[in-house]
């Protein structure tokens, strides 16, 4: 079945470390995003991709990087920079060009807690 | 400024309905999405609208208007399982980049037997 997939589910960081969080789909889609979600906010955009070797920053980038070697994957690394780390982290994909109907598909999640 | 209001928190009776609103204000406007979210899990697509009027799918409805900024969900013949977070999300255009999809804080929802 097609999907995206996060790991881990939970993290635990010490303060200072990086740490990588994953995403693999096997939807075939162009376009993958990720999200940081607090309590009593909404989910807010750090980083998208709409292709391969490509990627934008969202609203909140600061203190994390991305990649996108290649299109099933699209890796966020929470750097030593984020201040504020100890968030459930989302990521999404959709296909490319129209894509009106079915918005986009979530993975289930990676709870990040530094400790 | 970029803006969706939710109420933050609903309660209802299993069987009976139950409205879900949201409003927004966007710069400009390229459709509106119902996700589902249960504690810990992933968003799941409920419900999709870009005209006005009602989009029936189900249990589950959405409505769309364009010139009020509004719009809500409808969930009949609640079930326990329906217990979840909703959460409204405007998609936004934006010049020279991607659609952004903006998100609400979400309504969570608590269904009583």
């Amino acid at each position: 079945d097609g999907g995206i997939t996060q790991s881990p589910k939970y993290l635990f960081r010490k303060e200072g470390q990086n740490v990588t969080l994953s995403c693999e789909q096997n939807l075939n889609h162009d376009a993958m995003y990720w999200y940081r979600q607090d309590p009593g906010q909404g989910l807010r955009l750090i980083y998208y991709s709409q292709i391969v070797n490509d990627f934008q920053k969202g609203d909140i980038a600061e203190g994390y990087s991305v990649s996108r070697e290649k299109k099933e994957s699209f890796p966020l690394t929470v750097t030593s920079a984020q201040k504020n780390p100890t968030a459930f982290y989302l990521c999404a994909s959709r296909p490319g060009g129209t894509d009106q109907l079915y918005g986009y598909t979530f993975g289930s999640g990676t709870r990040l807690t530094v400790v | 400024g970029q803006n969706i209001d939710q109420p933050t928190e609903m309660t209802a009776t299993e069987g009976a309905i139950v409205q879900i609103n949201c409003t927004y204000q966007t710069s400009g406007f390229n459709g509106l999405f119902w996700y589902q979210q249960h504690a810990g899990e992933a968003p799941t697509f409920l419900s999709y609208n870009v005209l006005d009027g009602l989009e029936e799918k189900g249990r589950f409805s959405s409505f769309l208007s364009r010139s009020k900024g509004y719009s809500y969900l409808l969930l009949k013949e609640l079930q326990m399982k329906d217990s979840a977070s909703y959460l409204c999300a405007v998609r936004s255009p934006r010049a020279g980049a991607t659609n952004k999809l903006i998100f609400g804080t979400g309504t969570l929802l608590a269904v009583q037997p």
